[in-house]
């Protein structure tokens, strides 16, 4: 199956700064990508669809100017979150692939001091 | 909206054991994918075992299969010789035929008693 890398793996940060995390496919043509959100013992939460050279669609009660998506290849998308707080603290994965096999990336951890 | 139900939050199992994970979804398709995705510590999400709806055999992987009740709309996973690396979060997922974007159940934590 495709590889997709993610960087960071795990990033720390202080409150009010913005923290920007890579998604890259390696050996597939991600034309679609997906932003997920998980917290500790919890499921996946779909945060927002990208969409190789256009705008990001957020899933309902995701903040599009706090969460900024960029996907300007197919093999780039980009999460951005911008001035981070506590509560941001989680496990941010992404993914692309087909209608019948999905490829994740490894995520990310995110800790907001 | 499709929704996916994982009713068992936690289960156990002893090695070499069979152990059964439940779930149930809700959708007004009738053509769909489902999928179980396995989590180990690491979080990596792994593939386990993918089913099309319109296809009646059950999906078989090695050890793992389901058993797919359409009309009841279920989708259990059967896991057979239970292994030590098999303890890790299980998360049954849907997705429409037409798109890529899944669905997650809750999840449910296994834990392998050697």
């Amino acid at each position: 199956g495709a590889v997709v890398s993610q960087h960071p793996s795990r990033v720390i940060c202080k409150s009010g700064t913005s923290v920007k995390i890579e998604c890259r496919s390696l050996d597939f043509q991600a034309t679609t990508m997906f932003w997920y959100r998980q917290f500790p013992k919890q499921s996946l939460m779909l945060m927002a669809t990208s969409n190789e050279g256009s705008k990001a669609t957020y899933e309902q009660g995701v903040e599009k100017d706090k969460f900024l998506i960029n996907h300007a290849s197919l093999t780039l998308s980009t999460l951005t979150v911008t001035s981070a707080h506590p509560e941001d603290s989680s496990f941010y994965i992404c993914s692309t692939g087909t209608h019948n096999e999905q490829f994740f990336g490894p995520g990310t951890r995110l800790t907001v001091l | 909206a499709q929704t996916v139900t994982q009713s068992q939050p936690e289960m156990s199992v002893q090695e070499a054991e069979t152990v059964t994970l439940s779930c149930t979804y809700d959708t007004s398709e009738s053509d769909y994918y489902l999928f179980w995705y396995k989590q180990p510590p690491s979080r990596q999400m792994i593939l386990v075992i993918r089913q099309e709806a319109y296809k009646q055999q059950n999906a078989t992987e090695n050890r793992f299969s389901v058993n797919f009740q359409k009309a009841a709309k279920s989708f259990s996973l059967k896991i057979s010789d239970s292994q030590l690396g098999d303890a890790a979060m299980y998360f049954c997922a849907y997705r429409e035929t037409s798109g890529s974007r899944l669905t997650f159940g809750e999840g449910t934590q296994l834990t392998v008693n050697p």
